[in-house]
């Protein structure tokens, strides 16, 4: 069974404005991390927070992580149209090689 | 990203026929996966490999079985494949050294089972 799951399941949003998914999670983490996948394409990692963490920025992306919630965001600022795609939040519970995916948010930035 | 392939990217077939799906990768990484995606379900792990003498089962290994011929290549076979594996299958790698985590994948094989 999914150990994360996304919110929204869809985002449309305009060009240049900012895009927030979240991500639940229910058990006890190690590591989370955030991948994108274009259409029918392979998953590409964008970034990782370690449980300790609470807050990494990459670019135009920001991950905030809550341990106490079970919580974490994804922002990406000044959105393109090249950032259409699906986003999925894994998380690594007891081994940190070992990820469960959530069901992903398809973003949709118009032009 | 070529250092992580799949063959084939597309394969049809039928009820009870058997299957091989190839992963074979170029980045030296130790640790391979074998995920599958369908709409609307994201990905689920289906059989993990830490070295050549290490595998195991994942979420949803029934009907799957794998083989880790070398570092560099895992193979997913489907002995008798039946319509509900029908999905997109991905195969990712990942370096267990030096406390990194994040996973690389092939740009997958879609199988369909008629």
């Amino acid at each position: 069974s999914q150990q994360g799951e996304e919110d929204p399941q869809a985002l449309s949003i305009q060009e240049g404005e900012n895009a927030t998914m979240n991500c639940s999670y229910k058990t006890s983490i190690n590591n989370l991390q955030w991948y994108r996948q274009n259409s029918g394409r392979g998953l590409v990692h964008l970034i990782l927070i370690r449980s300790n963490e609470r807050e990494k920025h990459s670019g135009r992306l920001r991950v905030t992580l809550d341990t106490s919630k079970k919580s974490s965001s994804l922002l990406i600022t000044a959105s393109r149209a090249a950032d259409t795609a699906s986003y999925f939040c894994a998380t690594a519970g007891g081994s940190n090689y070992k990820l469960t995916f959530g069901k992903g948010t398809l973003l949709t930035v118009n032009p | 990203d070529a250092d992580v392939t799949q063959t084939p990217r597309n394969r049809i077939t039928k009820t009870g026929k058997r299957i091989m799906l190839e992963c074979s990768q170029t980045k030296g990484h130790d640790r391979m996966y074998w995920y599958r995606q369908d709409p609307g379900l994201g990905l689920r792990l289906i059989y993990y490999s830490f070295d050549v003498k290490d595998i195991n089962k994942g979420e949803i290994s029934d009907g799957y079985s794998v083989s880790r011929q070398a570092q560099a290549k895992f193979s997913l076979s489907l002995e008798s494949a039946i319509p509900n594996q029908t999905a997109l299958y991905f195969c990712a790698t990942s370096d267990g050294t030096g406390g990194k985590y994040e996973q690389f994948f092939g740009p997958g094989t879609r199988l369909t089972v008629l």
